[in-house]
């Protein structure tokens, strides 16, 4: 079946900018997370949800980031006022089962910000 | 935070040959460790997901043992082939923090044919 989609695969910005970088699931996954990784480094939790809500966040670095999945499936992770040190990759991963199953992971979106 | 350290970070071998790496992480309030390999321009794959001490999971020429009284995971390679040449993440996650994963910064192996 399908994997983990994520839209857009690159995305170049201007420091200030506000983007959003989209996350589909596998169909029926209810956990959903969000990492990134900058350059050098292993990738890093953001943010986890479970079903709709949003159960641990503290991995968001600031105000200006921001996620919703507002029907349980697909997620949108938001950045306002793009700084350059947010550029990095952004994975998305989803899992069924329980909290040591298999999360599967996207493509990644490629944000640069200029 | 989590201190996860892998090594080497970066390794290249010849075809036929056999490689292994280290993960190693604090053994305390462990829950489970992943493995994955990621291809440039792909998404990370899924190798492995282990949970018992002593834990030993086989895939193809890919193997992984686990011990998590001392906090280390090894990864074996038989048979090196130049399509395994990826990143190899490991990523071990707590008992009280609902799967989220810490990865370490990954081995890159590099097989030449």
């Amino acid at each position: 079946g399908a994997g983990v989609s994520q839209t857009p695969s690159n995305k170049v910005t201007e420091k200030g900018k506000y983007v959003e970088l989209r996350c589909d699931p596998i169909s029926g996954h209810t956990a959903l997370y969000w990492y990134r990784q900058s350059l050098g480094q292993g990738p890093e939790f953001l943010i986890y949800f479970q079903g709709t809500g949003a159960a641990d966040d503290s991995g968001l670095p600031n105000d200006r980031f921001f996620a919703v999945r507002p029907e349980g499936s697909v997620s949108t992770l938001k950045i306002q006022r793009t700084e350059r040190g947010d550029s990095a990759v952004y994975l998305c991963a989803s899992r069924s089962g329980g909290a040591t199953d298999t999360q599967y992971f996207g493509p990644g979106t490629r944000l640069t910000v200029l | 935070i989590l201190n996860v350290e892998q090594s080497p970070q970066s390794l290249h071998v010849q075809e036929g040959d056999s490689t292994n790496f280290t993960c190693s992480f604090p053994s305390s309030n462990f829950y489970a460790l992943h493995w994955y390999r990621w291809e440039t321009a792909k998404s990370p794959e899924a190798l492995f997901v282990m949970t018992l001490n002593g834990d030993e999971k086989k895939k193809g020429r890919i193997s992984a043992t686990l011990n998590t009284k001392e906090g280390y995971s090894y990864l074996y390679i038989k048979g090196s082939q130049p399509e395994d040449s990826a990143t190899y993440l490991c990523a071990p996650s707590r008992g009280s923090t609902l799967g989220r994963l810490y990865f370490g910064r990954g081995t890159q192996l590099t097989v030449w044919p």
